[in-house]
């Protein structure tokens, strides 16, 4: 079955430091892969997308992730972490299985300490 | 241009009780897709709506059903409320489905329900 692994289900980092968000996927063929932010009471906001271009794929408020199909992951990336970026974190996998769906992880709520 | 809105926000029911929520797309998009989002589970589909027809459905049981009318606004109900049913229910929108080609989702607020 196609399914999304988010690596940790709460992240710490201080102001400053490396982001690191974890997430692997299982899926017979190339998926599309998205990275969503959700701020307290709201919904979620796309960050990124890879739909199979460049494996790089750079998002919105600094935030980038790297499509390694051989390792099965996407995981999300931001070089220097702000109070601002203190959300819950979605993985996602948009596959075919008779018509296209979207898998969402579990989610990463993610703190950033002073 | 206004964003995906959903009405109420909150709601409080008791078990066996049944709930209509609420979603407006946003202008000139006619697809609406459903989410349940609950703590250590994520979101779970439920199921998306293009003109006035259900084109996807997820893993849940019949008590959960929706509708679209024809300007695009869709409500999901649930009737015999249980206890695991307290969540958060997102709505998304799009320009075309989402089970086609690619079009990328937009998600309201939601509305967080508490069964008692």
């Amino acid at each position: 079955a196609q399914s999304v692994t988010q690596l940790g289900s709460h992240v710490s980092v201080s102001e400053g430091a490396l982001v690191l968000l974890r997430c692997n996927y299982s899926s017979s063929v190339p998926p599309y892969l998205f990275w969503y932010v959700q701020y307290p009471n709201q919904g979620l906001q796309l960050l990124l997308k890879y739909t199979s271009a460049a494996t790089l794929v750079k998002g919105i408020n600094g935030f980038e992730a790297e499509f390694k199909k051989s390792e099965t992951s996407f995981h999300l990336t931001k070089p220097s972490a702000h109070m601002s970026d203190a959300a819950e974190y979605f993985c996602a996998v948009r596959v075919f299985s008779g018509t296209y769906k979207y898998i969402f992880g579990t989610g990463t709520r993610l703190k950033v300490l002073a | 241009k206004a964003g995906v809105t959903q009405t109420p926000r909150y709601l409080i029911k008791t078990r066996g009780q049944q709930v209509t929520l609420s979603c407006s797309p946003i202008s000139g998009h006619r697809s609406v897709s459903w989410y349940q989002q609950t703590p250590g589970q994520g979101l779970q589909f439920l199921f998306e709506y293009f003109s006035e027809t259900q084109r996807n459905k997820g893993n849940f049981p019949g008590r959960f059903s929706g509708r679209q009318f024809s300007n695009s606004r869709s409500e999901m109900n649930v009737s015999t409320l249980e206890l695991g049913d307290s969540a958060l229910y997102l709505c998304a929108s799009s320009l075309a489905p989402t089970s086609g080609s690619y079009n990328e989702q937009f998600f309201g607020p939601g509305t967080r329900l508490t069964v008692l």
